[in-house]
């Protein structure tokens, strides 16, 4: 399974997007990119998932750079329940996670 | 709404004692997966299975069994829990085939051996 390389933490403030991204450069022609938050104190969630094309959902949005080495899950109007752990996962049936990011939604 | 449940929130044993944590999905889902959770290790696959009775090990297998003798049941057996193991164990599901990608999962177990 390929590694993905994301920024540990970043901050957004409220209302705004926030624009995560992620980086991997190893990625095979039939693995998919998987988003997934952890908010504190929970199991993660799914967010959204792409192979090829950008995809939007009711949750965020996710832009496939055209060579795939890189993604961006942008949520478009951050609310403070938007702060969790966010995940940017790379492969098939079984997942690998990362360490995340860290998004911090202030006020 | 798939519903994957674990049988406890937190648990305390002691060392050499044999633990089952439990999972428990309502979706006819395929795919089981156990992973544990420790502070800046991330999530980390033990064992998964994708049939009754099929089980496949994880990156981190060493230490701990599992049992999927019922479709909708995956359960985690550490054999004799020793104190590093410690963590905050995760189960998850998932379905098989076209449109099938998402991997659902449980609130979480906390286990401490002390």
């Amino acid at each position: 399974d390929a590694k993905t390389t994301q920024p540990p933490s970043m901050d957004c403030a409220e209302g705004r997007a926030a624009n995560l991204p992620c980086n991997h450069s190893t990625i095979s022609g039939n693995e998919y990119v998987y988003w997934y938050r952890q908010i504190h104190s929970q199991g993660p969630q799914y967010i959204i998932h792409g192979l090829k094309n950008n995809e939007t959902n009711e949750m965020a949005s996710l832009i496939i750079t055209e060579d795939r080495k890189s993604s961006t899950l942008i949520l478009p109007h951050a609310t403070l329940r938007d702060t969790a752990v966010y995940y940017c996962i790379v492969g098939g049936n079984k997942l690998v996670f990362g360490a995340g990011t860290i998004l911090r939604v202030k006020s | 709404d798939v519903k994957v449940t674990q049988s406890s929130r937190y648990l305390v044993k002691r060392t050499g004692e044999k633990v089952f944590l439990e999972c428990v999905q309502d979706m006819d889902h395929e795919n089981m997966f156990w992973y544990r959770q420790d502070p800046g290790l991330g999530l980390r696959l033990i064992y998964f299975s994708y049939d009754v009775k099929m089980k496949e090990k994880g990156d981190i297998p060493e230490g701990y069994s599992v049992s999927r003798e019922k479709k909708e049941r995956f359960s985690l057996i550490l054999e004799s829990a020793s104190t590093n193991q410690t963590s905050m164990y995760l189960c998850a599901s998932k379905g098989q085939g076209a449109g099938s990608y998402e991997q659902y999962f449980g609130p979480g177990t906390r286990l401490t051996v002390t």
